[in-house]
C-alpha cells in the first residue's frame, strides 16, 4: 500500500525558516516525479513545487521561488520542502503527493503556521 | 491558466444526480483532472485525463470533456460522498480550480 506521511510542521515567526519532509512507503520513489500542494486556511488547493525522480528537475510556483526549495533522498525514500524567508501568506496545510501532472495519492498533511 | 468552477456549493438529496462544472481559461484538451477532499483527510484522485476512472474509484463518479470546458459528475449522490471537489489542470504549470462544496440536503 501507498503511504505518505508528512512532518515538520509548526509555528514558525516570520522571516523563519522551516524543513517538510514527507516519508514514502509501498512504492519505489526514484521512479516517480513528487509534488508540494498546500492549502490555506478557508482556501482551495494550491501546487507549491514538483521535482525529478532524479532531482535533475525542479518547478516551483512564482510565489515561493527564490525562498523554498524542493529536494529528495531516494535511498532514504524521503522527500522535503525547505521553506525559508516565510511569509504570513505560506500558513498552510502542506501535502506531499506522488506524480507532477497527476498527483496521487497524497499524504494527510502537515499544517505551518507563520506568525508573531 | 486560470479554472473556474461551478457551483461553489451545492446541496441535494442522497441519490440525486450532481453536475459540477469547470472552465480553463484556455485549450488545455484533456489535461485535466478531479478530486475528492474531505476535511482532515489527504485529497484523493478521482478521474484523470478528463475521463479516465482511478483505479478502486466507483463507478458513479465520471467525467467529461476537452478543450475549455469539462463536466463532472455523481450519478447517484451518497452520504460519503460529502466533500469538497476540485478540478485541476496540468497544462504548465499545475492550477486547481476554487473547488465545489457538496452537502446532503
Amino acid at each position: 500500500e501507498v503511504q505518505l506521511v508528512e512532518s515538520g510542521g509548526g509555528l514558525v515567526q516570520p522571516g523563519g525558516s522551516l524543513r517538510l519532509s514527507c516519508a514514502a512507503s509501498g512504492f519505489t520513489l526514484s521512479k516517480y516525479w513528487m509534488t508540494w500542494v498546500r492549502q490555506a486556511p478557508g482556501k482551495g488547493l494550491e501546487w507549491v513545487a514538483s521535482i525529478h525522480d532524479n532531482g535533475d528537475e525542479r518547478n516551483y510556483v512564482d510565489s515561493v521561488k527564490g525562498r523554498f526549495t524542493i529536494s529528495r533522498d531516494n535511498a532514504r525514500n524521503s522527500l522535503y520542502l525547505q521553506m525559508n524567508n516565510m511569509r504570513a501568506e505560506d500558513t498552510a496545510v502542506y501535502f506531499c503527493a506522488r506524480g507532477k501532472n497527476v498527483p496521487g495519492p497524497w499524504g494527510q498533511g502537515t499544517l505551518v503556521t507563520v506568525s508573531s | 491558466i486560470q479554472m473556474t468552477q461551478s457551483p461553489s456549493s451545492l446541496s441535494a438529496s442522497v441519490g440525486d444526480r450532481v453536475t459540477i462544472t469547470c472552465q480553463a481559461s484556455q485549450d488545455i484538451k484533456k489535461y485535466l483532472n478531479w478530486y475528492q477532499h474531505k476535511p482532515g483527510k489527504a485529497p484523493e484522485l478521482l478521474i484523470y485525463d478528463a475521463s479516465s476512472l482511478e483505479t478502486g474509484v466507483p463507478s458513479r463518479f465520471s467525467g467529461t470533456g476537452s478543450g475549455t470546458d469539462f463536466t463532472f459528475t455523481i450519478s447517484s449522490l451518497q452520504p460519503e460522498d460529502i466533500a469538497t471537489y476540485y478540478c485541476q489542470q496540468y497544462d504548465n504549470p499545475l492550477t486547481f480550480g476554487p473547488g465545489t462544496k457538496v452537502d446532503i440536503k
